[in-house]
């Protein structure tokens, strides 16, 4: 299977510890991106990297989150001291750079804090 | 701000008639949109999309229509299947090549 994959599926910890999660996105393609999704709404963007630069962050990673892309293949998303506010799926997705390319998305990480 | 809305949260559709999913953006500096369907526990998927200088593109049943004056897009699903059942995304991207999503219509269709 050469699509986009995450892990671990899911996560549960306590509130106050770290977690890192890890992506794997398709081979080819440069781009990679994490987004959080929390009930009843539509993904939203964390972050995302061309190659392994970081080109863009939102307002919603607060300094408790990090993303890293150090070799521009697999990325890691660490969280640091947990919040239940945390508690949501991380999407990883990645495309090719350019116009008009489709992000391909994996299955994503369920993370629960206690 | 909401800058993609999508208005339906649910919509009930019989087998084999047509599903029409509505999305509305507000940001007239998107350029690209796109459509996904996302079961439980799983990823989105990504289905059809579109570029703002059409205003229409199909691909097998899907079909997606784009008013750029009105800033609407729409979802096609013609002849509708059990399987189709599932959540459908609205997705929008200008200049930064992020996504933006709305919060999704859940489609079911009935036999």
């Amino acid at each position: 299977d050469t699509g986009v994959s995450q892990d671990p599926r899911h996560k549960i910890t306590k509130r106050g510890q770290n977690v890192t999660f890890r992506c794997d996105p398709i081979s080819e393609h440069n781009r990679l991106y994490w987004y959080r999704q929390t009930l009843g709404q539509g993904p939203e963007f964390l972050t995302y990297f061309q190659n392994e630069a970081q080109l863009e962050k939102s307002r919603l990673l607060s300094d408790r989150f990090s993303a890293e892309r150090p070799k521009g293949s697999f990325s890691t998303l660490e969280i640091q001291r947990t919040e239940q506010g945390d508690s949501a799926m991380y999407l990883c997705a990645s495309k090719l750079s350019g116009n008009y390319n489709e992000q391909f998305f994996g299955p994503g990480t369920r993370l629960t804090v206690l | 701000d909401q800058q993609v809305k999508q208005n339906s949260p649910s919509l009930s559709v019989q087998e084999g008639r047509i599903s029409i999913l509505n999305c509305d953006y507000t940001n007239s500096m998107f350029d690209y949109f796109l459509w996904y369907k996302k079961y439980p526990a799983e990823g989105p998927t990504f289905l059809i999309s579109i570029s703002s200088i059409k205003d229409k593109n199909e691909d097998g049943r899907f079909t997606v229509f784009l008013n750029k004056s009105a800033k609407h897009l729409s979802l096609h699903i013609v002849p509708s299947q059990p399987g189709d059942s599932a959540v459908y995304f609205c997705a929008a991207s200008g200049d930064t090549d992020k996504l933006i999503f709305g919060t999704g219509t859940r489609l079911q269709v009935f036999p």
